[in-house]
């Protein structure tokens, strides 16, 4: 699986948008890109994953430069309970089904 | 959503005993189960594979003998960390693929300290 790089940290104004960058430079042609997050002492949550095309959730838009290079997390209007550390993966989706966790980006949302 | 129950959610026991951790999917059929551990301020590290009715499959440097992995049925794997030594003091975490979905989703861990 393609290796991911995320910023060790970011903070965010509360209900401002959280723009959260990932940069997986060797991405596969079959290689998806998953974003989850973790709040304190619990476990990973899913925010969404795409292949190349945008995607939008409730919870979250995923933006993937059109050489698939990098992505952003776009979370719209930031929270106080988003404060967790997000992780963006990148992994063949048809193989293994594990995630494998990198060191991910701590953001804080202040208020 | 898919819920996975994670069992004990804390544990606290004396060095030389041994802890079995259950993972339950609540309302799926999960083929495949994850075990991770994270140590403080340390990311998730994928420990194992545990598939059903067959042997788990153990990332290089977990001790297969130490982390025991049973996986007897479509809805319940377990880790049993055998002689528990301080080391071992780590937060458990197991994630359950939908075998219909093929969506992943994960427990709320198992905070284990040993004394």
């Amino acid at each position: 699986d393609a290796k991911t790089t995320q910023p060790p940290s970011m903070d965010c104004a509360e209900g401002r948008a959280a723009n959260l960058p990932c940069n997986h430079s060797t991405i596969s042609g079959n290689e998806y890109v998953y974003w989850y997050r973790q709040i304190h002492s619990q476990g990973p949550q899913y925010i969404i994953h795409g292949l190349k095309n945008n995607e939008t959730n409730e919870m979250a838009s995923l933006i993937i430069t059109e050489d698939r290079k990098s992505s952003t997390l776009i979370l719209p209007h930031a929270t106080l309970r988003d404060t967790a550390v997000y992780y963006c993966i990148v992994r063949v989706a048809a193989v293994g089904h594990d995630m494998r966790f990198g060191a991910g980006t701590r953001l804080t949302v202040k208020p | 959503g898919a819920v996975v129950s994670q069992h004990p959610s804390r544990v606290i026991c004396k060095s030389g005993t041994s802890v079995k951790i259950e993972c339950r999917s609540l309302d799926f059929q999960a083929t495949t189960m994850f075990w991770y551990r994270q140590f403080p301020k340390q990311s998730l590290m994928l420990m194992a594979t545990s598939n059903e009715g067959s042997k788990a499959t153990y990332e290089q440097g977990v001790e297969k003998d130490k982390f025991l992995i049973n996986h007897a049925s479509l809805t319940l794997s377990t880790l049993t960390v055998t002689s528990a030594h301080p080391e071992d003091s780590s937060f458990y975490i197991c994630s359950a693929r939908d075998r219909t979905s093929e969506k992943l989703f994960f427990g709320s861990g198992t905070q284990l300290s040993v004394l």
